[in-house]
């Protein structure tokens, strides 16, 4: 069975304060692996698509690689308005996507 | 961009009723799923569709069925609520192994 687990829970940093969050992954031949930004009461918001280790992409603050057992999205310089869960999502080679329960950032000036 | 649209952004419902959860997208995508969100438990594939008229069961069908029948439409109907089906509700569409885009989202209470 295809497992998704991310870390920490729960990630408080302060404004500029630098960290990653974790995604580790088993599955039956990785298609490709998702992360997404969800805000409170709102639904998920698509950031990147990784396909193969030693991928990376960016967006702004934001940096996500891939090995082949995890994944990691590297937050750089922190602002508040980077507070949300950020949801990582891996899809099998049959196309199932496979979510982890999230971390939650928390972001203070 | 790409824009999915959910009917409702709250819900109350008592038990008992049928409910239908209507979700359209605007970018011609084949596929559509329909998950619940709970805390603690992350997101739940209830039900996909990868053609018109199309359903595929996902890991918790029980309780839920669907309708396709346009492209852009993906209805999720609960037959008769209960109040174990109060969460968040979310749509998303995708091609074919791409990208899922979600909706806002609805919160359905069951009372």
């Amino acid at each position: 069975e295809d497992q998704v687990t991310q870390s920490p829970e729960a990630l408080r940093l302060q404004e500029g304060e630098s960290s990653s969050l974790n995604c580790s992954y088993t599955v039956s031949g990785l298609r490709g692996l998702f992360w997404y930004r969800q805000d409170p009461g709102k639904g998920p918001e698509f950031l990147f698509t990784l396909y193969s280790a030693g991928e990376e992409k960016e967006k702004e603050r934001l940096k996500a690689t891939l090995t082949k057992k995890e994944s990691f999205l590297h937050i750089t310089a922190p602002k508040p308005e980077d507070s949300a869960t950020y949801l990582c999502a891996v899809q099998a080679i049959d196309y199932k996507l496979s979510f982890g329960a999230g971390t939650t950032v928390t972001v203070r000036a | 961009d790409v824009k999915v649209t959910q009917s409702s952004r709250y819900l109350v419902k008592r038990t008992g009723e049928k409910v239908f959860l209507e979700c359209v997208q605007d970018m011609d995508h084949e596929n559509m799923f329909w998950y619940r969100q709970d805390p603690g438990l992350g997101l739940r594939l209830i039900y996909f569709s990868y053609d018109v008229k199309m359903k595929e069961k996902g890991d918790i069908p029980e309780g839920y069925s669907v309708s396709r029948e346009k492209k852009e439409r993906f209805s999720l109907i609960l037959e008769s609520a209960s109040t174990n089906q109060t969460s968040m509700y979310l749509c998303a569409s995708s091609l074919a192994g791409s990208e899922q885009y979600f909706g806002p989202g609805t919160r359905l209470t069951v009372t």
